[in-house]
């Protein structure tokens, strides 16, 4: 059984800092991995997809890798802001249409 | 540009109680999919349609029923509410028709549902 997990569960940082965001999954046999935020009360948006052949994506401000071998996603968000405050959810799409997610990150950014 | 769009927002039931969610999307996606968010728990599948007139059980689909009306449509009903349904229920699409979710899925904004 696929199972994510996301280090650390709640992160906070000054404005205008560098952060690296960590996802592990223990089965290697994905298809993709999708990185999704998710505001208080609101639903999930989606951030980046990675497809498995694929080492990385950038998006803006956000960078996120994956190395399938070793079963781990990061997803780097530069110069951060306090818009960027939520929680981050990782999630891999496996062969039976279903999307397994972590617990998340929620991210405090300072001004 | 309204993507994945689920009726009601919020809703409070009495236990015993029945409600159907609605859940449509404007993308021609194939692929739908329901979803509960509980605390600690993360997010869980109970249903999805791979397509048009298919409709398969998730990892917790005891309680539920689905019916996916049309393309556009995915319904999920609760015969006899439980406290144990409270929840926020996503609904979600992807434009994968078959073999695994290949693409990207949006999300709905979410039911709050209350069991009292």
């Amino acid at each position: 059984k696929q199972e994510v997990t996301q280090i650390p569960a709640a992160l906070s940082v000054p404005e205008g800092e560098n952060l690296v965001l960590n996802c592990s999954f223990t089965d290697s046999a994905i298809y993709n991995l999708q990185w999704f935020r998710q505001d208080p009360g609101k639903g999930l948006t989606s951030l980046l997809l990675i497809q498995s052949s694929q080492r990385e994506q950038t998006s803006g401000r956000l960078n996120a890798s994956l190395d399938k071998s070793s079963g781990r996603s990061t997803l780097y968000i530069a110069a951060s802001q306090p818009g960027d405050s939520a929680t981050y959810l990782c999630a891999v799409a496996g062969s039976n249409y279903k999307l397994t997610f972590g617990k998340g990150t929620l991210l405090t950014v300072n001004p | 540009n309204a993507g994945v769009t689920q009726t009601p927002k919020f809703q409070v039931l009495k236990t015993g109680q029945s409600m159907t969610l609605q859940c449509a999307q404007d993308m021609n996606h194939n692929s739908m999919y329901w979803y509960r968010q509980d605390p600690g728990m993360g997010l869980r599948l109970i249903y999805y349609s791979a397509s048009e007139g298919t409709t398969d059980k998730g990892e917790v689909p005891n309680g539920y029923n689905v019916s996916r009306l049309n393309k556009r449509e995915f319904s999920l009903r609760l015969e006899s509410a439980a406290p144990s349904q409270t929840s926020v229920y996503f609904c979600a699409s992807s434009r994968a028709r078959v073999g695994p979710l290949n693409t990207e899925a949006f999300f709905g904004q979410g039911t709050r549902l209350t069991v009292v």
